[in-house]
């Protein structure tokens, strides 16, 4: 099954911990982006990226790293997490860039930072 | 920059009832326009996607047109069901070099009362 998974699903952590959410996709998509939501403000892109070793800040970059190693892999890492980035999560991939093609959401992860 | 529009915030509708969901955005150079489906603390679920080139896209009781000259788009959804009940999210992707952004409005929450 065509699928972008995200791991977890739900967390729970403190202040400067650091912590990397997983996003893995198998549709061989070149495209992946990561997108927060929080109420009142909608979805907004925080990084994405073209193809392996390809990465670039989206609107609200600041607090986070990615990495795109593998094809596949698209994780999320925020060294050193404040309460601001509580926030549900999505990660998405698409076949190509150019926005011509529909995008796939995983399921979110619900962050709190305390 | 370009802004996405949801009006109104909130709809409820009796069963049966055939309804349209508005979507409007600011700029017209758009790659695509996406409508996406989100039950609470959940994913997003993509429902329709609409090239620029195109007028209307149908996936069963929905049918989603796009006016790219007037800015908007409308989801229709012939003879509405309680199941039909979540937020209604639209998306465009623009010309942002090589990203795909998508760029959401805030959604429209459809409550369809039995």
């Amino acid at each position: 099954e065509a699928q972008v998974t995200q791991n977890p699903r739900y967390l729970i952590t403190v202040t400067g911990k650091k912590l990397t959410v997983t996003c893995s996709q198998n549709m061989n998509h070149e495209y992946m982006s990561w997108y927060r939501q929080d109420p009142g403000l909608g979805l907004r892109q925080i990084y994405y990226s073209m193809n392996v070793e390809v990465t670039d800040k989206g609107d609200v970059p600041e607090g986070y790293k990615v990495s795109r190693k593998e094809k596949r892999n698209f994780p999320l890492i925020l060294e050193s997490p404040s309460p601001n980035q509580t926030s549900l999560y999505f990660c998405a991939s698409s076949p190509v860039g150019q926005g011509r093609y529909e995008q796939y959401f995983g399921p979110g992860t619900r962050l709190t930072v305390t | 920059k370009q802004e996405v529009t949801q009006i109104p915030a909130a709809l409820s509708v009796p069963e049966g009832e055939n309804l349209v969901l508005n979507c409007s955005f600011t700029d017209s150079a758009i790659y695509n326009l996406q409508w996406f489906r989100q039950d609470p603390g959940k994913g997003l679920t993509s429902l329709l996607l609409i090239q620029s080139s195109q007028r209307e896209q149908t996936s069963g009781r929905l049918n989603a047109s796009l006016d790219k000259s007037s800015g908007r788009s409308t989801l229709y959804i012939a003879a509405s069901q309680p199941g039909d009940s979540a937020t209604y999210l639209c998306a465009v992707a623009g010309y942002t070099g090589a990203n795909s952004k998508l760029t959401f409005g805030k959604g429209i929450t459809l409550s369809v009362r039995p």
